[in-house]
Order: C-alpha cells, then sequence, then structure tokens
C-alpha cells in the first residue's frame, strides 16, 4: 500500500532553515507528483509547490518563491522539502502528499502523517 | 491565483441530517479540477472526492460532489457520526493549487 512517512518535529530559530523528508513506499516514485502543504494552528490548508520525481522539475506558489525548495534522491524513493529564513509565522504542519492519478493535474490523494515546524526564539 | 471561498463557516447539524457545502471559485476552474477533502482533528486531510463529482477509492456513496465553472456543492446525504469535521476544497486545474478556508461541520 502507498505509505509516505515523515521526518520527525523540528524546533528552530527564526532566520534558520528547516528541511522535511517525506520517504515513499508502494508504488512507483517516479510515476507520481508529490505536493507539498502547510497548515499553521487552527489554520486552513495552504498549497506550497510540487515536484516531479521523474524529472526534478518543480513548481512553487508565488509567496514561496526564493524561500522553498523541493528536491527529490530517487535511489531511495524520497522527497525532501527544504524551507529557509524561516519566520514565527512560517510555524505549521507541513505534509507531503502525492498526487492521485501519475498526472501534474491529479488532486493529492495519499498524505504523510505531517511534521510539525515550530519557529521560536 | 485563484480564490476559494466556502460557505457557510460552520454548519450545526444532527446525525441523520443532510449537510450542504459550498465552495465558490474566483474564476472558472479548468475542467472541473476540484477536490474535496475531510480532515479531523490531529489527522492528515483525506480526499474525499475529485474532478468534482468522483469519490475516491472506499469513500461512502453519501458523499457526493457537484457542480462547474465557479460554484460547486458537497452533500452529505445522511450524516454519520464519524462525519462531523472540517471539509476543504481545493482546485488543481492551475498553479497555485489554492484551498479555500474550510467549513466546520459540528454537532448541533
Amino acid at each position: 500500500q502507498v505509505q509516505l512517512v515523515q521526518s520527525g518535529a523540528e524546533m528552530k530559530n527564526p532566520g534558520a532553515s528547516v528541511k522535511v523528508s517525506c520517504k515513499t513506499s508502494g508504488y512507483t516514485f517516479t510515476g507520481y507528483y508529490m505536493h507539498w502543504v502547510r497548515q499553521a494552528p487552527g489554520q486552513g490548508l495552504e498549497w506550497m509547490g510540487w515536484i516531479n520525481p521523474n524529472s526534478g522539475d518543480t513548481n512553487y506558489a508565488q509567496r514561496f518563491q526564493g524561500r522553498v525548495t523541493v528536491t527529490r534522491d530517487t535511489s531511495i524513493s524520497t522527497v525532501y522539502m527544504d524551507l529557509s529564513s524561516l519566520r514565527s509565522d512560517d510555524t505549521a504542519v507541513y505534509y507531503c502528499a502525492r498526487g492521485y492519478f501519475d498526472s501534474l493535474l491529479s488532486s493529492p490523494g495519499y498524505w504523510g502523517q505531517g511534521t510539525l515546524v515550530a519557529v521560536s526564539s | 491565483e485563484i480564490v476559494l471561498t466556502q460557505s457557510p463557516g460552520t454548519l450545526s447539524l444532527s446525525p441523520g441530517e443532510r449537510a450542504t457545502l459550498s465552495c465558490r471559485a474566483s474564476q472558472s476552474i479548468i475542467s472541473t479540477y476540484l477536490a474535496w477533502y475531510q480532515q479531523k482533528p490531529g489527522q492528515a486531510p483525506r480526499l474525499l472526492i475529485y474532478g468534482a463529482s468522483s469519490r475516491a477509492t472506499g469513500i461512502p456513496d453519501r458523499f457526493s460532489g457537484s457542480g462547474s465553472g465557479t460554484d460547486f456543492t458537497l452533500t452529505i446525504s445522511r450524516l454519520e457520526p464519524e462525519d462531523f469535521a472540517v471539509y476543504s476544497c481545493q482546485q488543481y486545474g492551475s498553479s497555485p493549487f489554492t484551498f479555500g478556508p474550510g467549513t466546520k461541520v459540528d454537532i448541533k
């Protein structure tokens, strides 16, 4: 079965960077786009971007451009999300989510368990 | 960027009642690339509906989606105790793949 297992919670100081991993299993890693979505405490879901694990191509929401980098390691079927210049309002649960179908235009259908990133001095 | 608005913000209903949730887009969504998610406290979202009206695998048929263009609806025909949760819509037809703010369905 499809499984997405994310790395553990992180506590960071303002200005630092964080790298969250998402290890996948149960399907062909290069066949499905991976999205990153975050959710601040008590708030709604916010889409951050996607990666095509086959080509490495990425697309990010404008508000995260220049601060977020999504990469992948096909040898271990893992995707990474790196967010830099952290601010207190980056405190959120970060999710990786695989496309339901093997197409860019597919809603995220399988989700990781989430990783809490807390930013505080 | 397509902005999604959901109404109502909170819906208070009793088990067995029908729930009707609305999602409105600021511009037409390409080819009904609209999804609905259910989220319970402390859990990841769960895909219910994709393509505006297709149920994801394992989703009970009391959940149905409809709509096109800018107006979409999620209907839960008869609320079960496990259906009380937050429901969010998302468009994935054009980047950024924006989400609505969510509708909370709680027990009356």
